[in-house]
């Protein structure tokens, strides 16, 4: 079967820092990837790992270990527009391109 | 065109009815994505169409649900005899083969009353 966990929500200060996780538990895996998805509004590609290790871009950051099953998506300098919920799926298969997600972290960022 | 597009953006319809819900994806992108997500809820696959290849339907909830895309671009997601519990946003994706990361569409809002 196919699992992948997030927590359902988390609150953050503005300006601070936020770390997310997501484990996962599936049958295929080539590759990780977060989104994010504003309310009411389609999500939007943030960021992708396929090799463990941290890949950086801009204020948000994503780390992932294969061997554990688990990834982090890392969130600086906390804006109030990073209200938003934050969605981990996995690229199940080789060059086979369906990813399934997790339920998805919904971060309230407050002044 | 430049994104993906879907019609229409809200659908209210009542128990029992047909919807067809339309995705027009990303011109030169092969794969097509339909996926469904109920309030609070994770994105839950339905089926997913690459080039030629036969489409994976493993995700399709019933066979009241069935879906077609036409000439490799425009798919069409087709709800028979709708329940209330098909009641969900129903967002479409495309891809480049083998690339990373899906570009989704607005999606349809479908209310069943």
């Amino acid at each position: 079967g196919q699992n992948i966990d997030q927590p359902t929500e988390m609150t953050a200060t503005e300006g601070a820092i936020v770390q997310i996780n997501c484990t996962y538990q599936t049958s295929g895996f080539n590759g990780l990837f977060w989104y994010q998805q504003h309310a009411g509004e389609a999500p939007t590609f943030l960021s992708y790992n396929v090799l463990d290790g941290l890949e950086e871009k801009g204020r948000f950051s994503s780390f992932l270990s294969r061997s554990k099953g688990y990834s982090y998506l890392l969130l600086k300098e906390l804006q109030m527009k990073d209200s938003a919920s934050y969605l981990c799926a996995v690229r199940v298969g080789g060059g086979y391109n369906k990813l399934i997600f997790g339920a998805g972290t919904r971060l309230a960022v407050h002044p | 065109g430049a994104g993906v597009s879907q019609s229409p953006s809200n659908k209210v319809t009542e128990k029992g009815k047909d919807v067809e819900l339309r995705c027009d994806p990303i011109s030169g992108h092969t794969a097509l994505y339909w996926y469904r997500q109920s309030l609070g809820q994770g994105l839950e696959f339905l089926i997913y169409f690459q080039g030629n290849s036969a489409p994976d339907k493993s995700g399709l909830p019933s066979d009241r649900f069935s879906a077609e895309r036409t000439g490799g671009s425009v798919s069409t997601l087709t709800i028979q005899r709708t329940q209330q519990e098909d009641s969900a946003v129903y967002l479409c994706a495309s891809s480049l083969r083998n690339r990373e990361g899906y570009t989704f569409g607005s999606g349809t809002r479908l209310t069943v009353v």
